[in-house]
Order: structure tokens, then sequence, then C-alpha cells
């Protein structure tokens, strides 16, 4: 049973473009986290969903940044007109059903924007 | 609302020495506790966790008592080696509401032979 899979593990972005960030749950996990990790900094929740539903982003931006986790395939952190201060790692997390006790980690994008 | 310290860092012990790490809490309801782990380059991985109080967490030598009376999750190992480098956070859950982890800054351990 693989753990929960990000991807790609590093990004470069210049100033302007966008990023896509992918998450694929682990097997059988249908809820689903992201949290952001700015430089010396712990880390932020963003946003949490399930299937097809955003369930709370009240830790998201309120501009450029968006969250999907359709029927099928992974969940996606999408950053359009990206800034430098959107360099940071970002964490995805699953559980099994709702409540973060049984969440695991996924291993984290790298965005960089230069 | 629910919030995470943590002892700041960097920490630096020599290989054998006695670790605590502190950490405290403010949750309105009745939060469950965590160690994390994250690795150089690596994402978090869950170190051990406590659901109420009283519990007692542990995993690989680590070990962590949920304090009502104090709000404290404190991490203690007794004899740190030098793979124990990495950086230690202390998160919350509260269970009123289950859907986020509030997570203290970290502290970073480097453990020197």
């Amino acid at each position: 049973n693989a753990g929960v899979m990000q991807n790609p593990r590093h990004l470069v972005r210049r100033r302007g473009q966008e990023a896509r960030l992918r998450c694929s749950p682990m097997k059988g996990h249908s809820h689903v986290y992201w949290y952001r990790q700015l430089p010396e900094e712990g880390l932020k929740f963003m946003v949490y969903l399930q299937k097809e539903n955003i369930i709370d982003e009240s830790g998201m931006p309120k501009e450029r940044f968006s969250a999907e986790f359709p029927k099928e395939g992974p969940s996606i952190l999408r950053i359009q007109q990206v800034v430098r201060g959107d360099s940071a790692a970002y964490f995805c997390a699953s559980s099994p059903r709702k409540g973060v006790t049984e969440a695991f980690f996924g291993q984290g994008t790298r965005l960089t924007v230069v | 609302g629910d919030s995470v310290t943590q002892m700041e860092g960097p920490v630096t012990l020599s290989e054998e020495a006695f670790l605590t790490i502190n950490c405290t809490y403010t949750a309105t309801g009745y939060p469950s506790l965590f160690w994390y782990v994250q690795y150089p380059g690596e994402g978090l991985q869950l170190l051990l966790k406590a659901t109420k109080a009283d519990d007692k967490g542990s995993n690989k030598g680590f070990e962590a008592t949920y304090r009502k009376e104090t709000t404290s999750f404190h991490l203690e190992k007794g004899s740190v080696q030098v793979s124990d480098s990495a950086v230690y956070f202390c998160a919350l859950s509260d269970t009123n509401t289950g859907n986020q982890f509030y997570f203290g800054t970290g502290t970073s351990l480097t453990v020197i032979p």
C-alpha cells in the first residue's frame, strides 16, 4: 500500500506563471488536507477536501489559490500568477475518515518562484 | 483559538545525551496531541501521539505524556543518536472540529558523535 504521493517533488516557476501541485492519497483515503510550510516556520493549514467537496478552506489565501479533489484522480492545489512569497514546501495529508488523527503526510512539493 | 508553543532551537546534543523538547498548548476543546519528525528533505512522519489526558505516547525510545493540568506534551528521549538529528514538530488536533492540525514552529535537533 503506497503512501501519500505528491508530485512533483520540486517545482520551479517564474513570477506570474501557474503552479499545479498534485497529491494522490493513500488507497482507501477520501479525505485530503493541504498545508504550507514557509521557511523557518511550522506548517499552516490551507484546505480540507473530501471527494468533489471543499469542506474547510479557512486557511487558503483569498486570491490566486484554489484546490480540488475530483471523483477520479489526485487532489490538485493550483496557484495562479505565482509570486516570490509563494516559495514554500507544500504538504498533503490524507485520512480514511474525517479527522486528522489517522492522517499520513506526503513528502511534499518544494516550490521555488524565481 | 487553538495553538501550540514549542521550545525554540536549534538544539545541539552529544550522542547518548538526554533530550527534552518542551511543548505547551492552548485548546478550546479536547485535543489530541502529536509529535512529528521531519528529516532533511523529507516530509513529516508521525513519531507518537496521545488522545486523552494522562496518556503516554512512545515510539523509537521517544516518549511524551499528555498533561492536562499543565497543558503540556514534552518530548523526551533518554539517549539520543546521530540518526535522531531532524526537526521535531509538536501539534494538536481539536476533536471538536478535527479538520486540521495546529503545529508548533519546530525544533531543530543536531546530535554530534
